[in-house]
């Protein structure tokens, strides 16, 4: 069974140009997360999706920030315009809903320069 | 909301020794307890977890302890391996379905043969 996958795995841009990463979650997960995870630290939660509704975005920066899950399967996170902080790697995970383990993907690392 | 504390952020430990990390929580409500390992360049994965109405779990050379009443949970690793070596994170969540986790900051073990 493939896991979670996800693209790229680098992307290198300057700052204030737009970005977009793709996840696609392990067949009949419906629940999906997407995390941003700093050098040296945890993953931190930026929106999470019980199928095709956004559940939880407390966290997402609306400012530059967006993401969609419109057929409630793959997704994609967006930043326009990217800032030199947004460097980190993102990760996407999924999980059943009410399911405990989160299977993560092997995320997207973002250099801003 | 929630705020989990890891600590150390770095434990280097002879082959053969035991590991011990410890995380502290900040909500009572939280009842589900997750253990992930990341090693360096590869996706977190989960390696055992714990939920509120048990106080220690094993697997292994790995088992986790809860004190409810505290608010800190560990992970113990036992006879430890060079393959051991990775960043180790612990995660709390207010629900037993776990999809609402606020991981710690992670801990750096190192594992010298």
């Amino acid at each position: 069974e493939a896991g979670v996958v996800q693209s790229p795995r680098y992307k290198i841009i300057e700052k204030k140009q737009p970005v977009a990463f793709w996840c696609n979650p392990i067949s009949g997960h419906n629940t999906l997360y997407w995390y941003l995870q700093n050098l040296g630290q945890g993953p931190e939660l930026l929106i999470r999706y019980e199928n095709e509704e956004a559940v939880d975005d407390s966290q997402l920066p609306k400012d530059r920030f967006s993401a969609e899950r419109l057929k409630g399967v793959d997704s994609t996170l967006k930043i326009q315009p990217a800032e030199l902080g947004d460097s980190a790697v993102y990760l996407c995970a999924s999980s059943l809903i009410g399911g405990n383990e989160q299977f993560f993907g092997p995320g997207t690392r973002l250099t801003v320069l | 909301g929630e705020n989990v504390e890891q600590h150390p952020s770095t434990l280097s430990v002879q082959e053969g020794d035991s590991a011990v990390i410890k995380c502290t929580y900040s909500d009572s409500a939280s009842n589900y307890f997750p253990w992930y390992k990341q090693e360096l360049g590869k996706r977190p994965q989960l390696i055992i977890d714990i939920r509120s109405n048990v106080g220690e779990k094993k697997d292994q050379r790995i088992a986790v302890t809860l004190n409810k009443t505290a608010k800190h949970f560990s992970l113990h690793i036992t006879e430890t391996q060079p393959e051991d070596s990775a960043v180790y994170f612990c995660a709390a969540s207010p629900n037993n379905a776990g999809n609402m986790l606020t991981f710690g900051g992670g801990t750096r073990l190192m594992v010298k043969p």
